[in-house]
C-alpha cells in the first residue's frame, strides 16, 4: 500500500515554544492531506483538510491560528503548533489520499506524540 | 454529537474464535465505511471497507457487514489470532474523505 511517513514521532518541547511536524506522502502524490488529533482513550478528530497549493479546511473549534497547516507540495503537508502549551500534549497523526474519486482509502502516517513542559 | 459509535470499549475472544466488532450511525447521508486496527504509539492501518451499494466484503478472514437499515455495520475476524488484538475503529463517510471515526474497540485475542 501507499506510504505515509511522518517526522518526528515523539517531540517533547517547552511551553510557549511552537513545534513543527511534517507529513510526507512517500511513493505517490497526494492533492489533500488530513491532520488528527486523538487524546488517550478517545476517537481520531479530525482538525483540518489540506490542499496543496491553498488554504486548509479547519474543523469546528479548531483553532486556525494555534494550528498552522501548510501543503506545500503534492507530497509534504506539515502542521505547526504555535505558542504550544501542555494542553496541546497530544497524539496527531496525518493521512493522504491517493485515489481521484471521492471516497476510498485514506493512508496514515505513524502519528507523532507531541508532550508540551 | 456522536454521529459515529462503537459501544462495547473492549472485547475479548478466544484464538480461533470469532472476533465480532459493532459500529452504528446517525447520519443517513454515510455511504462509504472503512475499518482501521491501530496499535498503541502508530497511526492506524486500514483493513477493509465497504461502500453502501453492498451488503458485505470479505478479505480473507475479515469480512464486513452493512445494514443500512439499521444503521450498522460489524467487522468479523475469523479465526480471530492473538497478532490481531488492536483497537479498531470504524469511520464513515458522506461522498468525500473527511471521515467520522467511531471512539473505537480493543480487542483483546487471548492465546
Amino acid at each position: 500500500g501507499a506510504v505515509v511517513s511522518q517526522h518526528p514521532s515523539w517531540v517533547i518541547c517547552k511551553s510557549g515554544t511552537s513545534v513543527k511536524i511534517e507529513c510526507r506522502s512517500l511513493d505517490f502524490q497526494a492533492t489533500t492531506m488530513f491532520w488528527y488529533r486523538q487524546f488517550p482513550k478517545q476517537s481520531l478528530m479530525l482538525m483540518a483538510t489540506s490542499n496543496e497549493g491553498s488554504k486548509a479546511t479547519y474543523e469546528q473549534g479548531v483553532e486556525k491560528d494555534k494550528f498552522l497547516i501548510n501543503h506545500a507540495s503534492l507530497t509534504l503537508s506539515t502542521l505547526t503548533v504555535t505558542s504550544a502549551h501542555p494542553e496541546d500534549s497530544s497524539f496527531y497523526i496525518c493521512s493522504a489520499t491517493i485515489g481521484t474519486g471521492d471516497t476510498g482509502e485514506l493512508f496514515f502516517g505513524e502519528g507523532s506524540r507531541l508532550t508540551v513542559l | 454529537d456522536q454521529q459515529v459509535k462503537q459501544n462495547s470499549p473492549s472485547l475479548s475472544v478466544q484464538e480461533g474464535r470469532i472476533s465480532i466488532l459493532n459500529c452504528d450511525y446517525t447520519n443517513s447521508m454515510f455511504d462509504y465505511f472503512l475499518w482501521y486496527k491501530k496499535y498503541p504509539a502508530e497511526g492506524p492501518t486500514f483493513l477493509i471497507s465497504i461502500s453502501s451499494i453492498k451488503d458485505k466484503n470479505e478479505d480473507g478472514r475479515f469480512t464486513v457487514f452493512l445494514n443500512k437499515s439499521a444503521k450498522h455495520l460489524s467487522l468479523h475476524i475469523v479465526p480471530s489470532q492473538p497478532g490481531d488484538s488492536a483497537v479498531y475503529f470504524c469511520a464513515a463517510s458522506a461522498g468525500t474523505y473527511k471521515y467520522i471515526f467511531g471512539t473505537g474497540t480493543r480487542l483483546k485475542v487471548l492465546a
